[in-house]
């Protein structure tokens, strides 16, 4: 198994250019959902899925969107970035027994 | 939003002395706790999931409890070792999975 799988692994976007991170398990998890880590804010939680066809906002939802077509697969789309989006982006999933994390992206919005 | 939070924000102890560090959640909105271990430039890593009053679980040489009457969990490492310096973050599952994480604790085990 790969766990869960993150790309790219580093992106630099200017200001208003939109992106798509993407994130993929094949561990068959229903759940899945997308964190971002900024200093002294811990792991904020922006959208969240319980299956294919579902999905769900979080915390911070604001500039972002999911679509979750497949079990597999649950991409996070930034629409106009913006430079507080400058974030470490983590994709998770699980089950109620605990969640499994993806590597990463490190995301720079200049 | 929940709010959990985490204490101490960072630890350091040496090398053989044992250690604790506390998470409190809002215990009227409870389905499960997670404790995530978090080591630098890696992912965070599940250790553990609890989800009855009074629960304790183990893992070597970390262990945790469960008090969700009075919403905490601590978090126990007895014998620390420099390769347990990580940020130990938890998390309150509150409803359908979605996890609101605490800060963390950034712990620095000295040698």
């Amino acid at each position: 198994n790969a766990g869960v799988t993150q790309t790219p692994k580093f992106q630099v976007l200017k200001t208003g250019q939109s992106m798509t991170l993407q994130c993929a398990q094949d561990m068959n998890h229903e759940y899945m959902s997308w964190y971002r880590q900024d200093p002294g804010m811990g792991l904020r939680l922006i959208h969240y899925s319980v299956g294919a066809g579902i999905t769900d906002q979080g915390e911070v939802p604001n500039g972002y969107n999911v679509s979750r077509s497949t079990t597999e697969d649950f991409p996070l789309r930034l629409l106009s970035a913006a430079p507080s989006q400058t974030s470490v982006y983590f994709c998770a999933s699980g089950t109620g027994q605990g969640q499994y994390f993806g590597p990463g992206t490190r995301l720079t919005v200049t | 939003i929940l709010n959990v939070e985490q204490s101490p924000q960072s630890l350091h102890v040496q090398e053989g002395d044992s250690t604790n560090f506390t998470c409190s959640f809002p215990s009227s909105n409870f389905y499960a706790l997670h404790w995530y271990r978090w080591e630098t430039a890696k992912s965070p890593e599940a250790l553990f999931v609890m989800t009855l009053n009074g629960d304790e679980k183990k893992k070597g040489r970390i262990s945790a409890t469960l008090n969700t009457k009075e919403g905490y969990s601590y978090l126990y490492i007895k014998g620390s070792q420099p390769e347990d310096s990580a940020t130990y973050l938890c998390a309150l599952d509150g409803s359908a999975r979605q996890l609101t994480f605490g800060s963390g604790t950034q712990l620095t085990v000295l040698p």
